[in-house]
């Protein structure tokens, strides 16, 4: 089936630095990536949707300059958190979109973020 | 707007019954797709099971089961014969509209989590 391969599962960085999590798509092209973030004990919000070679469009009160995604590629999406702060801290998923079927979506492993 | 709520925060069963999960959506456009979701502590989304809304007939995956009432716009979740590996937080989603307006966006519900009971 079709895999979506995501890293680093989890991170640890100070405050002020940038930390970048990569999803690949590995046995097919994931034209679109979603994002999303989970706090504890709460559901999945989007964050933005990916498309390969164009910008990335974001959620209402998603901060596009803090959250820089890129999808340069139909295997590869990335997501930078610049300038992390504590209350970044939080569960990040992605989402790849395989063209056509109703099961095309899957998900990332996921990457927990800790901001210290 | 669409929106996808479940009421359930928590739910216990005990181990080798049954358990319902709530999920109520409301949407306009007459085309969607529902799914629910498994979400264990390790934090990995695992696909159970998807119902169309012109699907005729609830779905079923093995011990899962959707029980779709189209006209209540709502899409239950039965698992049978629970299992300790049960034990996790299921989320219900919409994604809605079909062919070339299908964005492929997926609403989330607030999720239950379910606790399984040997």
């Amino acid at each position: 089936g079709a895999v979506v391969s995501q890293h680093p599962s989890w991170v640890i960085c100070k405050s002020g630095t940038s930390v970048k999590i990569e999803c690949r798509s590995l046995d097919f092209q994931a034209t679109t990536m979603f994002w999303y973030r989970q706090f504890p004990k709460q559901s999945l919000m989007l964050m933005a949707t990916s498309n390969e070679g164009s910008k990335a469009t974001y959620e209402q009160g998603v901060e596009k300059d803090k959250f820089l995604i890129n999808h340069a590629s139909l295997t590869l999406s990335t997501l930078t958190v610049t300038s992390a702060h504590p209350e970044d801290s939080s569960f990040y998923i992605c989402r790849g979109s395989l063209p056509g079927g109703i099961y095309g979506y899957t998900f990332g492993s996921g990457t927990r973020l800790t901001v210290v | 707007a669409q929106k996808i709520t479940q009421t359930q925060p928590g739910m216990f069963v005990q181990e080798k019954e049954a358990v319902t999960l709530d999920c109520t959506y409301d949407t306009s456009d007459p085309s969607y797709g529902l799914f629910w979701y498994k979400q264990p502590s390790s934090g990995e989304m695992i696909f159970l099971i998807y119902q169309g809304s012109y699907d005729q007939q609830n779905a079923t995956e093995g011990r899962y089961s959707l029980n779709f009432q189209k006209a209540r716009k709502s899409a239950n979740l039965v698992i049978s014969a629970s299992q300790l590996g049960d034990s996790a937080m299921y989320f219900c989603a919409m994604r809605e509209g079909s062919g070339s307006s299908n964005t492929g966006k997926l609403i989330f519900g607030q999720g239950t989590t379910l606790q399984v009971k040997p």
